[in-house]
């Protein structure tokens, strides 16, 4: 199985800021990449998908990057809504893995 | 609208079966394939189960031979029976559709999440 590793496990920024999550697979994975959002108690969104197509609702201040093993998400001004827990998972083959999250928490 | 709304959770003891439902609207299920993704309490998500428009399935290794997917189309409805739970099984389990672009597939709509709690 492809093993997925975010980092940082979680961070701490303010409103306004620029945040990046980083996301790497134990292989190379061409650019077969998503980014969700969960907040808590509530299923994940996807915000992301094939590494840098933003899903149709999701702002413009979210976007996606990378190609091969390394990915980025990149929230250009970070808002209060955006505060949650972000998951990237690939989809190159079965199964499909997630990472193991990056926790946005206010500063 | 597309909406997945999943049921069938609840506590159940170990060695156990149950059996979840997510019923489908503003699609057709049987047209698109439909995936269980779980999450233990405090954890990050794992991908569990899928049913492809063709009825082929595919299991992570950690269900297989316990969990089977399948799907009533008149009912437009996912299931997942499982069995032979496990404490380790405890989580939410929410029902996903996979959508596709060129690089891949990605899970753009799930239900609200159904609780399974394997305990005696």
């Amino acid at each position: 199985d492809i093993q997925m590793t975010q980092s940082p496990s979680s961070l701490s920024a303010s409103v306004g800021d620029r945040v990046t999550i980083t996301c790497r697979a134990s292989q190379s994975i061409s650019s077969y990449l998503n980014w969700y959002q969960q907040k808590p108690g509530k299923a994940p969104k996807l915000l992301i998908f094939a590494a840098s197509s933003l899903q149709k609702g999701v702002p413009s201040r979210f976007s996606g990057s990378g190609s091969g093993t390394d990915f980025t998400l990149t929230i250009s001004s970070l808002q209060p809504e955006d505060f949650a827990t972000y998951y990237c998972q690939h989809s190159y083959s079965t199964p499909p893995t997630f990472g193991q999250g990056t926790k946005v928490e206010i500063k | 609208e597309v909406q997945l709304v999943e049921s069938g959770g609840g506590l159940i003891q170990p060695g156990g079966s149950l059996r979840l439902s997510c019923a489908a609207s503003g699609f057709i299920v049987s047209s698109n394939y439909m995936s269980w993704v779980r999450q233990a309490p405090g954890k990050g998500l794992e991908w569990v189960s899928v049913i492809y428009s063709g009825g082929n399935t595919y299991y992570a290794d950690s269900v297989k031979g316990r969990f089977t997917i399948s799907r009533d189309n008149s009912k437009n409805t996912l299931y997942l029976q499982m069995n032979s739970l496990r404490a380790e099984d405890t989580a939410v389990y929410y029902c996903a559709r996979e959508n596709f672009h060129g690089n891949g597939d990605y899970f753009d709509y799930w239900g609200q999440g159904t609780l399974v709690t394997v305990s005696s």
